[in-house]
């Protein structure tokens, strides 16, 4: 299993560009979230999946877009790019069950850098 | 709303140190409580507690929780320059629209110098 796979690694937008970051999981899970980080900071939610088809809005979600077509992947859109968007974008994925704690546990890809000019 | 909070956010020791890193949280509705390290790239995952004061252990790594306090620590005894990372505390809401949510604190960066 590849796990969480996220491309690009890096990448440098111009104010007002757009982009989409890839995530994919090849290990079935149905919860799929997006994250940034900031310098010295710890992980803010942007989006999360509970499922094909179903999203919602985590606690920084102005500026971004995402989508869920299929189990495996959550691309994450940027549109009309800005500084505040420079950061590192985490993908991650879980398959939590309520009967099963050690099912909390999140998986993380190996991260996007991205810098706004 | 759900709030984790690290203490100390950084912490310079010297290798063979011991460290205590600490994470205090306020869930409306408590499931666990897990620890991450990060180093270069992604987090990956060390510890998931549950319970009050049984201590989860992995070599030179322990960390153990207190429900009534609400708050966890993680001990690192005899540290080596391989410790140095960022360590992540988050809880896990049981109930309702939070399920399946991390909430994260904001991390304490440990460096460790030979």
């Amino acid at each position: 299993n590849a796990g969480v796979t996220q491309t690009p690694k890096f990448r440098i937008l111009k104010i007002g560009q757009s982009m989409t970051l890839q995530c994919t999981q090849d290990m079935n899970h149905n919860y799929m979230y997006w994250y940034r980080q900031d310098p010295g900071m710890g992980l803010k939610l942007i989006y999360y999946s509970v499922g094909a088809g179903i999203t919602d809005k985590g606690e920084v979600p102005n500026g971004y877009n995402v989508s869920r077509s299929t189990t495996e992947d959550f691309p994450l859109r940027l549109e009309l790019a800005a500084p505040s968007q420079t950061s590192v974008y985490f993908c991650a994925s879980s398959y939590p069950r309520r009967e099963d704690v050690s099912t909390d546990t999140q998986y993380f890809g190996p991260g996007t850098r991205l810098t706004v000019l | 709303e759900d709030k984790v909070v690290q203490s100390p956010l950084s912490l310079v020791v010297h290798e063979g140190d011991t460290v205590t890193l600490n994470c205090s949280y306020e869930v409306t509705n408590f499931r666990s409580l897990l620890w991450y390290k990060q180093e270069k790239k992604a987090p990956t995952f060390l510890f998931m507690l549950t319970s009050s004061g049984i201590e989860k252990k992995s070599g030179r790594l322990s960390s153990i929780l207190d429900k009534k306090e609400l708050f966890s620590i993680l001990n690192i005894t005899a540290t080596q320059t391989g410790d140095s990372a960022i360590y992540l505390c988050a809880v896990k809401n049981a109930g309702g629209t939070s399920y399946g949510k991390l909430t994260f604190g904001q991390g304490t960066i440990l460096t460790v110098h030979p």
